[in-house]
């Protein structure tokens, strides 16, 4: 089956480019969703194919993908991105949805 | 506004089965894959099962197939997922999302979960 491989946290200073990495074989290939879930609540999409972003989500998330990393970038992090964070493809192979473990994002 | 409502979690011995619901709202139902995902306690996301629009295509993870079985109401505007032969590495808090159009579509909006608790 199909892994993706996440950090298990990430730390970074406020105002500071946090970069968070989602591993796999040839993820280049695969649309990668990002999914931030705070403390008690429910995950929020805030990035989707790769690079895009929902509406109402801040211009300071972004996404690129390519090889066997995809990386979800927050620049200018604040307080408020502390959280974790998911990554997601699809698996067309055994036609199965796959998260990443999660990466906690701490702002120091 | 986008509204997903879980419902049906609850404390339950192992072996018996549980039924869970999602009320939607707020967007055409119909139109839509759904998708139940769970996160046991302390745990990172996993997902469970699909459904396209027409419930014409389905898909289980492999730790719930032949045990749980989704469904969808598109008159009632409601998503199902029934849970029999229940384990202890079923508990989680489990969430309904919306997909896209089609079933390999991003999740974009998720309910706030109905906790299951299997115990003896």
């Amino acid at each position: 089956s199909y892994v993706l491989t996440q950090p298990p946290s990430v730390s970074v200073a406020p105002g500071q480019t946090a970069r968070i990495t989602c591993g796999g074989n040839n993820i280049g290939s695969k649309s990668v969703h990002w999914y931030q879930q705070k403390p008690g609540q429910a995950p929020v999409l805030v990035v989707y194919d790769d690079s895009d972003r929902p509406s109402g989500i801040p211009e300071r998330f972004s996404g690129s993908n390519s090889g066997n990393t995809a990386t979800l970038t927050i620049t200018r992090v604040e307080a408020g991105d502390e959280a974790d964070y998911y990554c997601q493809v699809w698996d067309s192979s055994s036609d199965h949805w796959v998260f990443g473990g999660g990466t906690k994002l701490t702002v120091l | 506004e986008v509204q997903l409502v879980e419902s049906g979690g609850g404390l339950v011995q192992p072996g018996r089965s549980l039924r869970l619901s999602c009320a939607a709202s707020g967007f055409t139902f119909d139109d839509y894959a759904m998708h139940w995902v769970r996160q046991a306690p302390g745990k990172g996301l996993e997902w469970v099962s699909s459904i396209t629009w027409n419930s014409g295509s389905i898909g289980y993870a492999d730790s719930v197939k032949g045990r749980f079985t989704i469904s969808r109401d598109n008159a009632k505007n409601s998503l199902h997922l029934q849970m029999n032969s229940l384990r202890a590495e079923d508990t989680a808090l489990y969430y309904c999302a919306k997909g896209r159009d089609i079933l390999t579509g991003r999740f974009d909006y998720w309910g706030q979960g109905t906790l299951v608790t299997v115990s003896s």
